[in-house]
């Protein structure tokens, strides 16, 4: 199965500035997706990228999937501290076969008043 | 639409006690999903039901047995609990062939003393 890393673990900002958290496959993305998990609850999904090269947006939050299809980052503009939490990324594990998704161990992240 | 929920919220045991985690899913999704979350671990997938009737393996299953009850509800049991099963379990849900995105429950956090 592939690995997804997350860079970087943890991140502190101040609030209003922009950031990316990135996430890098050892295989190719059939599917990339980015949730959030706030402190003692469930993943919220963010957006999910197939095609090289695709980006999406959701309010302040954009993700894009490179070309290659091997890495994917998520950026955050004007962060806010309703933004905080963990961020995870998974991927499709099978190339679409059976929906299986492997996860990265996802990236903290502070907005600082 | 309550999405997907999970009972309990939190359980200690003792070990070699025995116990089963309930989740169901109100989205009419084909494919059910058991994962655990350990610090520096990330999600790891224990188990999944990628329809109904069928229940297959995920990285780490040793240790637990699912059953797939019905479309709606997919059960986690721990035949006989030990420490190194202390962690968050995560259920989840998606639609089989259109969509691949996962929603996942609230989580359940057990402690196996």
């Amino acid at each position: 199965s592939q690995e997804l890393e997350q860079s970087p673990q943890s991140l502190i900002v101040q609030e209003g500035k922009n950031l990316t958290i990135n996430c890098t496959s050892s295989k190719t993305l059939y599917g990339l997706y980015w949730y959030k998990q706030k402190y003692g609850e469930g993943l919220i999904f963010l957006m999910m990228l197939q095609k090289g090269g695709e980006e999406k947006s959701h309010e302040k939050i954009t993700a894009k999937l490179d070309e290659k299809k091997q890495q994917s980052s998520l950026h955050i503009t004007a962060s806010q501290p309703s933004h905080a939490g963990i961020y995870l990324c998974g991927a499709d594990d099978s190339g679409g076969s059976n929906y299986k998704l492997t996860f990265g161990k996802g990236t903290l992240l502070t907005v600082n008043p | 639409n309550a999405g997907v929920t999970q009972t309990p919220k939190f359980q200690v045991l003792k070990t070699g006690q025995s116990m089963t985690l309930q989740c169901a899913q109100d989205m009419n999704h084909n494919s059910m999903y058991w994962y655990r979350q350990d610090p520096g671990m990330g999600l790891r997938l224990i188990y999944y039901s990628a329809s109904e009737g069928t229940t297959d393996k995920g990285e780490v299953p040793n240790g637990y047995n699912v059953s797939r009850l019905n479309k709606r509800e997919f059960s986690l049991r721990l035949e006989s609990a030990a420490p190194s099963q202390t962690s968050v379990y995560f259920c989840a849900s998606s639609v089989l062939a259109d969509q691949e995105t996962q929603y996942f429950g609230p989580g359940t956090r057990l402690l196996v003393l």
